[in-house]
């Protein structure tokens, strides 16, 4: 198993930019999730999915979109990248926890993006 | 407004010192309380986690002493080791509202030898 795959590694954006994150997992997990670590802020949470063709906003989603198209995939796109958008951006994915029950999360090794 | 408050942001300990990590949670609704573990370049992995309803869980070096009426928690690192440098994620969640995890801040930590 490859786990959370996360490309790519590192990415130089300009101001007003468009590009697209990709995620994918292999351990047929029905959760998937996108945050952003900051210094300090730990990592927020950006956007998540429960399943195929279903995605919720989290804490701070503004500038990105999701999908959901397939089990395995989860791309985040920046509609007009910011300069407040650099950040390192991490993937999880784990089984749903539905009514008292939560499950590790496995996470991607992340991308790091700047935004100039 | 951060719903779990980490501290300290970094610490430096001698090996076999005893790092202790402190998180502070305002939502009384939170029931499940991770600790993640991140090395340089990685994502974040789960170390170890407890419920509201245990005030001490170990798994190995590793303790996490929970005070559900002062809400806060910590993570206690015994013998600590060169390679527990890393740094350490604090997280809270509702079990009832699934897998959405609030992170604190995070802790720097540095074992020297």
């Amino acid at each position: 198993n490859a786990g959370v795959t996360q490309t790519p590694k590192f990415q130089v954006l300009k101001t007003g930019q468009s590009m697209t994150l990709q995620c994918a997992q292999d351990m047929n997990h029905e959760y998937m999730s996108w945050y952003r670590q900051d210094p300090g802020m730990g990592l927020r949470l950006i956007h998540y999915s429960v399943g195929a063709g279903i995605t919720d906003q989290g804490e701070v989603p503004n500038g990105y979109n999701v999908s959901r198209s397939t089990t395995e995939d989860f791309p985040l796109r920046l509609l007009s990248a910011a300069p407040s958008q650099t950040s390192v951006y991490f993937c999880a994915s784990s089984y749903v926890g539905y009514g008292g029950s939560s499950y590790e999360q496995y996470f991607g090794p992340g991308t790091r993006l700047t935004v100039t | 407004q951060q719903q779990v408050k980490q501290s300290p942001q970094s610490l430096i300990v001698q090996k076999g010192g005893i790092p202790i990590i402190n998180c502070a949670y305002e939502n009384t609704a939170f029931d499940y309380f991770p600790w993640y573990q991140q090395f340089p370049g990685k994502g974040p992995a789960l170390l170890i986690a407890i419920r509201p309803d245990v005030s001490e869980k170990k798994e190995g070096r590793f303790t996490i002493s929970f005070n559900k009426s002062a809400k806060q928690f910590s993570l206690h690192i015994m013998d600590s080791q060169p390679g527990d440098s890393a740094t350490y994620f604090c997280a809270a969640a509702v079990k009832a509202a699934g897998n959405k995890l609030t992170f604190g801040g995070g802790t720097r930590v540095l074992v020297k030898p």
